[in-house]
Parts: structure tokens; sequence; C-alpha cells
């Protein structure tokens, strides 16, 4: 089973500035990651798929990076509404697996 | 509109089953793959298996691989997750996403395991 590693666990940032999230596999998943945001009493949402892909409706300010292992996720610009939970997860192996979060909190 | 409705909370005693199901439209269901994530009050998200729902091909994690079944009915677009031999720790909220990377999700389902 491929684990996935978030990092940091809580990220604090000011609105308007930029966050970077990190995301890193034990074992390669080429670039089949995707990542998901999570707002409280809400079902996650995909964001980005095939490691930098942004999926449909999702705003510009958001954009994913890397391939084989590491893997980021920056919000350009951190809006109100961006203030949530973000988890990766790998489908490049049997089976899916999920990282543990990163708490984008407002500073 | 793309939807996916699930079935409503459910209570159930441990040692039981709960089946949860997620009912699909607005996209093209057959031509689609349903996965099931369960996450604990506060926890994180568990992956706990996948389906095809065209081939019926199913794909579990190794946690729950033993008493997880996930099914499909195509006349209906409609999955379903069964979870056998309940407890305590299965308390959480189930969610069916479907689409090959998650795209869509349904809205949740509590399940509360108690005696």
């Amino acid at each position: 089973e491929i684990m996935m590693t978030q990092s940091p666990a809580t990220l604090s940032v000011s609105p308007g500035e930029r966050a970077t999230l990190s995301c890193r596999a034990s074992q390669s998943v080429n670039s089949n990651l995707a990542w998901f945001q999570q707002k409280p009493g809400q079902a996650p949402r995909l964001l980005i798929y095939g490691a930098s892909t942004r999926a449909t409706g999702i705003p510009a300010r958001f954009s994913g990076g890397g391939s084989g292992t590491e893997f980021t996720l920056t919000i350009s610009s951190l809006q109100s509404e961006d203030f949530a939970v973000y988890y990766c997860q790998q489908y490049n192996n049997w089976p899916r697996t999920f990282g543990r979060g990163t708490k984008l909190e407002i500073k | 509109q793309v939807q996916l409705v699930q079935s409503g909370p459910e209570v159930k005693k441990p040692g039981t089953s709960v089946k949860v199901s997620c009912k699909a439209s607005g996209f093209t269901f057959i031509t689609s793959a349903v996965q099931w994530v369960r996450q604990a009050r506060g926890q994180r998200l568990e992956w706990i298996g996948w389906i095809a729902v065209g081939s019926g091909n199913t794909n579990y994690a190794q946690n729950f691989r033993e008493r997880v079944t996930i099914t499909r009915d195509m006349s209906t677009n409609t999955a379903y997750m069964e979870l056998s031999s309940l407890t305590s720790e299965d308390t959480a909220i189930f969610y069916c996403a479907a689409g090959h990377y998650g795209d869509y999700w349904g809205q949740g389902t509590l399940v509360t395991v108690s005696s």
C-alpha cells in the first residue's frame, strides 16, 4: 500500500497571501494524484487531478504540480472560502490512498 | 445537473451489517466508476473500495476486504456499499464518489454503531 504524507498538518496564512501544501508518496505514483478540498460539514470536492489539471469550475488560483513522489498544491491568493482541509489521493496503485490532510487556517 | 444522492442515516447494533445506497443522475453512470470513503468524526478520509460500473469489477482496501461488498444496479443508476460485522469504530460518515478521479460526491451517510 502506498503511503501518502501531507505537510504541514496545519498551515496558517493570511487572506491574500500564497499557500503551498505538500504531499509525498512512499513510491512513485507518476502523475496519478488528485487534490480534494473539504469544508466543515460538507463532502470533499475535487480540485485537481493528474497532479496539475484543474477540475471543472475550479478557480485558476489553485494550481497543482509535481510528479513521481513529490507534489504540491498552491493557492496563489487566499480567499476567505479557501480555508478548509485539503487531502491528496493517489490513484496509480490499488488500493487508492489518501493523505491525512492539511488544515489551512486563517492567520 | 450531476447528482449523487445517498440513503439516509442509519443506527446499527454491533455485529450487524449496513447497506448504503448512492443514486446517480445527470451523467453516464454505466461508463463511470464509484468509490466509497469513510470519515469518522474529525478524522481523515479513508478509502474503502471501488467499482467499475460497466464491468462490475471491484477493488477493496485491505482493512475492509473481508467485510465489505460494493455492488451496482445499472437499471436504477445506483451503487451500494454493504459493510458487515460492524463495531463502534465504524461510526462515521460514508461517502460515495463517482467519476474516474472522484469528480462527483454524494452528501454522505451517517452510520452510527451503538449497543
